[in-house]
């Protein structure tokens, strides 16, 4: 969905660097999310944010930071990183109209740590 | 991308045929479900939604039928067309930390032969 947009596409880095994965969004939702997906696994909730001030760890953080800079940004660094964060990488946006939660994935960032 | 498809169930089908995909979904108290398409290098894409208070709901080509006594959900498409060749993924809500959180299945593999 080109309303949401990921940097980089592709990354190769070596363990112990430190990465950070950028989200935008034009649809001006107030709900973001960080999720990473591994092959034959679903998608797993890495970190979540409601509002600018607001920061919540999801299933699997460990390893993980965000940062939530603008209602339209909303950032995922790995302080270290290390070969089994090797995965795709999905930032998703949302709000709450009409009762649904559906949220709007972006394109993904395949990240590979040598 | 293609890595995500290599360990997950596929479901082979032929041009015009319908499809069905099945989800059993694990939380008795989920109220609302998503189906997402994800193609290959992209992230997932809603397709169709349904309300706990549901059992059937239809779309364009495509039917979501919920069994609540189960705890199933499926996804039909009628006239399966090679453009429908994807990941397909079912998603469950479920109230937890203060919101609704998707819960992922792990996903099935649509491949549509001519």
């Amino acid at each position: 969905d080109a309303d949401v947009t990921q940097t980089p596409r592709n990354r190769i880095t070596k363990t112990g660097k430190r990465i950070m994965l950028e989200c935008s969004q034009t649809k001006g939702h107030d709900r973001m999310y960080w999720y990473r997906q591994d092959p034959g696994l679903g998608l797993r909730l890495i970190y979540y944010s409601f509002d600018v001030k607001d920061i919540n760890k999801g299933e699997i953080s460990d390893g993980y930071s965000v940062s939530r800079q603008a209602q339209a940004k909303f950032s995922l660094s790995l302080e270290s990183a290390i070969p089994n964060q090797t995965a795709l990488y999905f930032c998703a946006t949302s709000d709450l109209t009409g009762g649904r939660n559906e949220q709007f994935f972006g394109p993904g960032t395949r990240l590979t740590v040598l | 991308g293609e890595s995500v498809g290599l360990h997950l169930p596929t479901l082979s089908v032929q041009e015009g045929d319908n499809s069905i995909i099945n989800c059993a979904y694990s939380n008795s108290a989920s109220d609302y479900f998503i189906w997402y398409k994800q193609e290959s290098g992209k992230g997932p894409q809603f397709i169709i939604d349904i309300r706990s208070n549901m059992d059937k709901r239809q779309g364009q080509r495509v039917t979501v039928l919920l069994n609540k006594t189960v705890k199933h959900l499926s996804l039909q498409i009628a006239a399966t067309q090679p453009g429908d060749s994807a990941v397909y993924f079912c998603a469950e809500t479920a109230f937890s930390g203060g919101y609704n959180k998707l819960i992922f299945g792990a996903g099935t593999r649509l491949a549509v032969h001519p």
